[in-house]
């Protein structure tokens, strides 16, 4: 595709019930980060997955988060037993990271808006 | 570690005035990248502006400019000629030889 795909684009689900949330980075993207925005608030850093390297998962808020990247593509983020406080906008975002390094730009998907009752 | 932090929660602007949004960061390496991202009502992130580290000219990007100060470890956002569709979240990050990383955000209101 042209662009971060990312979907659902809304999940509404109840207390306790377990959700996927799916990414689509820009083929050839070496790097794919997770973040999450709480209504007005800044951008939170989740996980990190950069080509072969074990991913940075240094931001997942607990054991309930997980996160996966099949043959360095499509990414799963994985939110267990789900929270009234993990109610927010997931966002993910892709880059060329090798070409210019450090500098390159991030691709950011629209996000999926998560509301947990 | 990494730290990137934005004072300012909330500024506003009157069409074509200028606006600057502040930003400072920490890190312990040498060399790394600064960016501004966009977020409009719609959500999507966009890029406005970005600088190396190693350079000293300040990255212009048509109506937007930073003010880089590597000693300071300052990095503003100059937006002149401010237009209504510039109305959005502007975030300030940091890349270094780590992950990037984002500011809290400052919300920017042009009034007409």
């Amino acid at each position: 595709g042209a662009g971060v795909s990312q979907s659902p684009s809304n999940k509404v689900t109840e207390k306790g019930k377990d959700v996927e949330l799916r990414c689509d980075p820009i083929s050839g993207h070496t790097a794919l980060y997770w973040y999450r925005q709480s209504l007005g608030q800044g951008l939170e850093f989740l996980i990190y997955f950069q080509g072969n390297s074990a991913p940075d998962k240094s931001g997942l808020p607990s054991d309930r988060f997980s996160a996966e990247r099949t043959g360095g593509s499509v990414s799963t983020l994985t939110i267990q037993r789900t929270q009234q406080e993990d109610s927010a906008v997931y966002l993910c975002a892709s880059s060329e990271e090798g070409v210019s390094w450090g500098g390159e730009k991030l691709f950011f998907g629209s996000g999926t808006q998560l509301s947990v009752l | 570690a990494q730290t990137v932090t934005q004072s300012q929660p909330e500024m506003s602007v009157q069409e074509a005035e200028t606006v600057t949004l502040s930003c400072t960061y920490d890190t312990s390496e040498n060399n790394y990248y600064l960016f501004w991202y966009k977020q409009p009502p719609s959500r999507q992130m966009i890029l406005v502006i970005r600088q190396e580290a190693y350079k000293q000219q300040n990255a212009t990007e048509n109506r937007f400019s930073v003010n880089f100060q590597k000693a300071a470890k300052s990095f503003s956002l100059k937006i002149s000629d401010s237009q209504l569709g510039d109305t959005a979240m502007y975030f300030c990050a940091l890349k270094d030889t780590d992950k990037l990383i984002f500011g809290t955000g400052t919300r920017l209101q042009v009034f007409p």
